[in-house]
């Protein structure tokens, strides 16, 4: 069973565009949601997380939207840039069976031209 | 430089033939971590331990051994490798619980097994 359900699977965008990412889950365990950005070759590495006790995250051009009652979290990329073409995954952990572990969606492939 | 360094980067192998991948982290990070990458899938979970001597399973722990003798290293073992263990590793480490912070990953083990 998919704990984190991530899309779209992939994305294209114009430079300059707004690109969005959306995620869910049904676990109310989880209270600790972060994304990754992962650059081919590289291993994935933080980009920007959010707790349930906010409702937004603004850090530069990467937004992270929280949505308690819905189950359901997005990151928005402002003004898109080429230098953004990465795969991007949401993730979840939290309390209780789920501590020790961090879910991942499937990942968005973002590809943005020039 | 703080990192997780894993080896080796790439192998291939035959079907049975046991190898191990090795994990080292120089963070003195408690907390540390295997997952597969396969397109589509996303990151998959393998196993993950939360400090010296204690380990647990994820999501996709059939086929795999893990140990943590020592703070630093966390080696995944695979005894008798089969085909459909052919993937991307990846091992990680954050400085507690997933839920704390970050966590960092290495550049990752292409595997193949013919």
């Amino acid at each position: 069973q998919q704990q984190v359900k991530q899309s779209p699977q992939s994305l294209i965008v114009q430079k300059g565009g707004i690109s969005i990412i959306n995620c869910a889950y049904e676990n109310t365990a989880f209270d600790y949601f972060p994304w990754y950005q992962q650059f081919p070759g590289k291993g994935p590495a933080l980009l920007i997380a959010i707790r349930p006790d906010v409702s937004e995250k603004k850090e530069g051009r990467f937004t992270i939207s929280f949505n308690k009652s819905a189950k359901q979290f997005s990151l928005h990329i402002m003004d898109s840039q080429p230098g953004d073409s990465a795969t991007y995954f949401c993730a979840a952990s939290g309390r209780g069976s789920t501590l020790g572990r961090l879910y991942f969606g499937r990942g968005t492939q973002l590809t943005v031209w020039p | 430089e703080a990192q997780v360094t894993q080896n080796p980067r790439y192998l291939i192998t035959v079907t049975g033939k046991k190898l191990t991948v090795t994990c080292s982290q120089n963070m003195n990070h408690e907390y540390m971590s295997w997952y597969r990458q396969d397109p589509g899938l996303g990151l998959r979970q393998i196993y993950y331990s939360m400090n010296v001597e204690v380990t647990d399973k994820g999501d996709v722990p059939e086929g795999y051994k893990v140990s943590r003798k020592e703070k630093r290293n966390f080696p995944l073992i695979l005894e008798s490798p089969s085909p459909n263990q052919t993937s991307l590793y990846f091992c990680a480490s954050s400085l507690s619980l997933p839920r704390a912070g970050e966590l960092f990953f290495g550049e990752g083990s292409r595997l193949t097994v013919l």
